[in-house]
């Protein structure tokens, strides 16, 4: 089974700053298998990025995704206020989801 | 737009089976175009993914549920359901249903939260 292990755990960083959240794979992946996720306070995760690199219908461009192998990163660009929220990315393969163990961001 | 509603008891005794229910609306659970998924989320913890089902009927679980799990659709009702057998405080949790393009869940529920309690 693979296992994504996500960092840093918390990230503290202020508006119109970078963040760059990381996801590292137990073993080598498929860049197709790896999808982040968004989850505000209170509400269901919302599908981020997947294939890696590929947003989602309607996320901004500030959300870019990255990475091959066992490295993966999501990287905001320009943080608002509403990027408050865990981050999360997810493996699928072996007709099975596992999930990294999140990473929170916070806005200062 | 698709959009996806869990429904079911918000309490359920230890040892009994939780039971849930997706309601969805926007699209056709029997269409072939996507799987349908459980996922669940203990408060303050990350996310699990349950297991899902397919219009074919065709079901995979998470390995580690798979003893107690079992995911069914209904096509006429346009829903997809969960059991989950001999709970116990572990289980109490926020439960997700979402729809499954294979690699990635694109659309969510609100999510419905269940406790295991006496």
């Amino acid at each position: 089974e693979i296992v994504l292990t996500q960092s840093p755990g918390t990230l503290s960083l202020s508006p119109g700053e970078r963040a760059t959240l990381s996801c590292r794979a137990s073993q080598s992946i498929s860049a197709n298998s790896l999808v982040w996720y968004q989850q505000r306070l209170g509400q269901a995760p919302r599908l981020l990025i997947y294939a890696a690199s590929t947003r989602a219908t309607g996320i901004p461009d500030r959300f870019s995704g990255s990475g091959s192998g066992t490295e993966f990163t999501l990287t905001i660009s320009r943080l608002e206020p509403e990027d408050v929220a865990v981050y999360y990315c997810q493996h699928y393969g072996n007709s099975m989801f596992t999930f990294g163990q999140g990473a929170k961001l916070e806005i200062k | 737009q698709v959009q996806l509603q869990e429904s079911g008891p918000g309490l359920v005794k230890p040892s009994q089976t939780l039971s849930l229910t997706c309601s969805v609306s926007g699209a056709s659970v029997s269409s072939g175009s996507y799987y349908w998924s459980w996922v669940r989320q203990p408060a303050g913890k990350g996310l699990e993914w349950i297991g899902r089902v397919y219009s074919s009927g065709t079901t995979n679980y998470n390995p580690s549920l798979e003893s107690r799990v079992t995911i069914s659709m209904d096509t006429s009702k346009n829903q997809f359901s969960l059991n989950l057998t001999s709970v116990t405080a572990a289980d109490t949790a926020v439960y997700y249903c979402a729809r499954d393009r294979v690699i990635r869940m694109d659309v969510w529920g609100q999510g419905t939260t269940v406790t295991v309690s006496s």
